[in-house]
């Protein structure tokens, strides 16, 4: 079942540009973990955000949370042409005593140089 | 270095030709899974472990086997592979399933 859903799909932007994916999810969570995936790679952990947390920043990134209408974004400022991958969400689900996480489709980001 | 180790990472099989896809983690991590990720459909959980002989279904486990006998491995089988199954899978691992969890580098399976 789709949890969290990525918008858009796809994001080409120029080299030093801000970059921002949105996350939408369905339930209620203990917290929203964004992850990138280079091409054909496993995928790595970006930043994990509480769900009584607002804002989170980690270097070049910044997450935001709104519980309230349960969407999440990802800000990449200044983004260059290693930062090109796909970047996903993953959410648990509270009320889901497997702790499981449940991913989106992702958001295809290229930098141009 | 802390790192989830697959083999093979890549592989061309006939259908119904049993194979098995190791995984292998030393980090000490409790809780370990299986992923399979095809283009459109994101990751979807095939099966998860959360502790030694502890194993239990994700979203979509039909005509997969897992076993979890020892803490740092977790092998997914595929008894009578089919050309469905053809997809990128991962391995994961972390302290608990809604923790960061750590991706092995995948592995390409081909089901002709």
């Amino acid at each position: 079942s789709q949890q969290g859903e990525e918008d858009p799909q796809a994001l080409s932007i120029q080299e030093g540009e801000n970059a921002t994916m949105n996350c939408s999810y369905k339930t209620s969570i203990n917290n929203l973990q964004w992850y990138r995936q280079n091409s054909g790679r496993g995928l790595v952990h970006l930043i994990l955000i509480r769900s009584n947390e607002r804002e989170k920043h980690s270097g070049r990134l910044r997450v935001t949370l709104d519980t309230s209408k349960k969407s999440s974004s990802l800000l990449i400022t200044a983004s260059r042409a290693a930062d090109t991958a796909s970047y996903f969400c993953a959410t648990d689900d509270r009320m889901d005593s497997s702790y499981k996480l449940i991913f989106g489709s992702g958001t295809r980001l290229l930098v141009r140089p | 270095e802390a790192q989830v180790t697959q083999n093979p990472r890549y592989l061309i099989t006939v259908t119904g030709k049993k194979l098995t896809v190791t995984c292998s983690q030393n980090m000490n991590h409790e809780y370990m899974s299986w992923y399979r990720q095809d283009p459109g459909l994101g990751l979807r959980q095939i099966y998860y472990s959360m502790n030694v002989e502890v194993t239990d279904k994700g979203d979509v486990p039909e005509g997969y086997k897992v076993s979890r006998k020892e803490k740092r491995n977790f092998p997914l089988i595929l008894e009578s592979p089919s050309p469905n199954q053809t997809s990128l899978y991962f391995c994961a691992s972390s302290d608990r399933g809604d923790q960061p969890q750590h991706f092995g580098d995948g592995t390409r399976l081909s089901i002709l």
